[in-house]
């Protein structure tokens, strides 16, 4: 099973763009990379997941190597709501209802 | 706008007891889990159901039951409480039909067990 690595935190300026890294280098061709976020107690909330073209929604782009073994997650202008910790995620290639979490990666907008 | 219900947000049991953790969605979504969230561990999948009456084992089903009875509603039954189930449980559900990316996720419930 693809595993992921993520920083353990973050910092980022009120109104900057945050640029969270994933590496995911055991990933196999039919594997999805997501992203969620976990904002304090409070239950994990989708953002956006991708194959291998980048991808853009209201919340957020997603941003995946060629190689697809690390992508990253782009909030173009964080605010102090986007202060959380955000999960990059692999789906198991043999189960279509498992995905597996790691720790995240914390991240704390200043203002 | 979807909504993924967990009864209590609070719980607080004692060692041997039985307790029900209760999980509605209003999402007509087939797929639903349940997740216990520790630190230092992450998420962790107990159990998840693809219809009703249909249940599959996560990574750690010992200890705990489920039962889905309508498709709305996901029960996570600890038969006898121990301590070591002191956690934090979410349920979830996602669409299905190979629409199932997505999770949707209630706001848990932090169970004590003492």
């Amino acid at each position: 099973d693809a595993k992921t690595t993520q920083p353990t935190s973050m910092d980022c300026a009120e109104g900057r763009a945050a640029n969270l890294p994933c590496n995911h280098s055991t990933i196999s061709g039919n594997e999805y990379v997501y992203w969620y976020r976990q904002i304090h107690s409070q239950g994990p909330q989708y953002i956006i997941h991708g194959l291998k073209n980048n991808e853009t929604n209201e919340m957020a782009s997603l941003i995946i190597t060629e190689d697809r073994k690390s992508s990253t997650l782009i909030l173009p202008h964080a605010t102090l709501r986007d202060t959380a910790v955000y999960y990059c995620i692999v789906r198991v290639a043999w189960s279509n209802y498992q995905l597996i979490w790691g720790a995240g990666t914390k991240l704390i907008i200043k203002p | 706008d979807v909504k993924v219900t967990q009864s209590s947000r609070y719980l607080v049991k004692r060692t041997g007891e039985k307790v029900f953790l209760e999980c509605v969605q209003d999402m007509d979504h087939e797929n639903m889990f349940w997740y216990r969230q520790d630190p230092g561990l992450g998420l962790r999948l107990i159990y998840f159901s693809y219809d009703v009456k249909m249940k599959e084992k996560g990574d750690i089903p010992e200890g705990y039951s489920v039962s889905r009875e309508k498709k709305e509603r996901f029960s996570l039954i600890l038969e006898s409480a121990s301590t070591n189930q002191t956690s934090m449980y979410l349920c979830a559900s996602s669409p299905g039909g190979g629409r199932w990316e997505k999770l949707f996720f209630g706001s848990g419930t932090q169970l004590s067990v003492l």
